[in-house]
């Protein structure tokens, strides 16, 4: 493993149209996150996985958003009718498991949406 | 909502020079971690300090703890260009299962 990987790395998409964006993270972490981040903000938590239970949502991810991941391997994050508030880095992490938040986790290098 | 804050936003040192950045947070944590971000690239772990712990330290990295005041601080030794960079800090999010992180201070070390 090299490290947790998205894709793909940019995409820019019509307002309306439905995009996804693929999160593999390092084989041995059990635990994996999706953050979404604007210019100049810290990143904001959308939400998480171990293995392939989907244990916590933010109020941020509305229903036109879904986040799968089958078999606790890779992972999707799917947005349907993106709107332009929709533009943002949208980055994954992955972490071993543990107590609470025991461990760093491993961030992969984001997916950037422009919504036009 | 972004519970911890750091301080100050935008930090601007010559090479050589040590850079503090300090961190504040509302609710007591059970650990406390330090990350950096490049320009536009994913974000790396810096440390992980426990609540119960006061001091840490990584090669040139010090990370303080003060679960009383609620506040921790990085301080970057002998700074170099390289370091330049976006550091946050990160704290549980209430289930204890996620991190909640900052906004961020933003460092620019000169030759």
């Amino acid at each position: 493993d090299t490290g947790v990987s998205q894709d793909p790395r940019h995409k820019i998409t019509k307002r309306g149209q439905n995009v996804t964006f693929r999160c593999d993270p390092i084989s041995e972490h059990n635990r994996l996150y999706w953050y979404r981040q604007t210019l100049g903000q810290g990143p904001e938590f959308l939400t998480y996985f171990q293995n392939e239970a989907q244990l916590e949502k933010s109020r941020l991810l509305s229903d036109r958003f879904s986040a799968e991941r089958p078999k606790g391997s890779f992972s999707t994050l799917e947005i349907q009718r993106t709107e332009q508030g929709d533009s943002a880095m949208y980055l994954c992490a992955s972490s071993l498991g543990g107590t609470g938040t025991d461990y760093g986790y491993t961030f992969g290098s984001g997916t950037r949406l422009t919504v036009v | 909502s972004q519970q911890g804050e750091e301080d100050p936003q935008a930090l601007s040192i010559q090479e050589g020079e040590n850079a503090t950045m300090n961190c504040s947070y509302k609710t007591s944590i059970n650990n406390l971690q330090w990350y950096r971000q490049n320009s536009g690239r994913g974000l790396v772990h810096l440390i992980l300090i426990r609540s119960n712990e006061r001091e840490k330290h990584s090669g040139r990295l010090r990370v303080t703890l003060d679960t009383s005041k609620k506040s921790s601080s990085l301080l970057i030794t002998a700074s170099r260009a390289a370091d330049t960079a976006s550091y946050f800090c990160a704290t549980d999010l209430n289930s204890g299962y996620a991190l909640n992180f900052g906004k961020g201070t933003s460092l620019l070390v000169t030759p």
